[in-house]
């Protein structure tokens, strides 16, 4: 089954303890983004990548890290967490002249 | 004044009435239209795109783009409960979608 999986789902966390959101995408996608949502705000892009190794800023991309090493891996990593991070955090993926294909989300809550 | 608006709702309607859902935006450079849908505790999924002005139909889902006016539409018709969601906007100008602008989402119910 063609998907986009992302782990964990839930995390309660404190301010300042390093973190990693994993994403994976099983289709061969050549393009990864993270995304937040927030309410009124809608979903805003964090990171992307056009490919491995191949990482650029989105709208929102303070306080946050990317890599991809993998073609099918895309984790997030917030090396100091802190309260106005918390929120809902979406993976997708998109061959280069594809839709984007959302993962289920990543509900994150900084303490 | 924000990329792509949308009016939040929310949207309540009787089963079986046709919705309208509607977006703005400011950059006259979008070329290609997307709308999404995304129900409770899940992520968006793609129902409709488009590319530039003219309507596109796929089953009950219409959607609408004039760009003259910078204005899109999704039209659903004979509205189901399941159809109960909210319905994201999104754009973007290029062919690959490294770049997405999307609209903060119109909720809506559909009563039984």
């Amino acid at each position: 089954e063609a998907q986009v999986t992302q782990n964990p789902r839930y995390l309660i966390t404190v301010t300042g303890k390093k973190l990693t959101v994993t994403c994976s995408q099983n289709m061969n996608h050549e393009y990864m983004s993270w995304y937040r949502q927030d309410p009124g705000l809608g979903l805003r892009q964090i990171y992307y990548s056009m490919n491995v190794e191949v990482t650029d800023k989105g709208d929102v991309p303070e306080g946050y890290k990317v890599s991809r090493k993998e073609k099918r891996n895309f984790p997030l990593i917030l090396e100091s967490p802190s309260p106005n991070q918390t929120s809902l955090y979406f993976c997708a993926s998109s061959p280069r002249y594809g839709r984007p294909f959302f993962g289920p989300g990543t509900r994150l809550t900084v303490l | 004044q924000k990329e792509v608006e949308q009016d939040p709702g929310p949207l309540s309607v009787p089963e079986g009435a046709i919705v309208s859902l509607n977006c703005t935006y400011s950059n006259s450079a979008f070329q290609y239209f997307m709308w999404y849908r995304q129900y409770s505790r899940k992520g968006p999924e793609l129902l409709m795109y488009t590319y530039s002005s003219g309507n596109k139909e796929d089953g009950r889902f219409t959607a609408q783009v004039d760009k003259s006016s910078k204005y899109i539409s999704l039209f659903i018709r004979d509205s189901q409960p399941s159809d109960s969601a909210t319905y994201l906007c999104a754009m973007n100008w290029k062919t690959s979608y490294d770049k997405v602008i999307f609209g903060p989402g119109t909720s809506l119910s559909v009563i039984p």
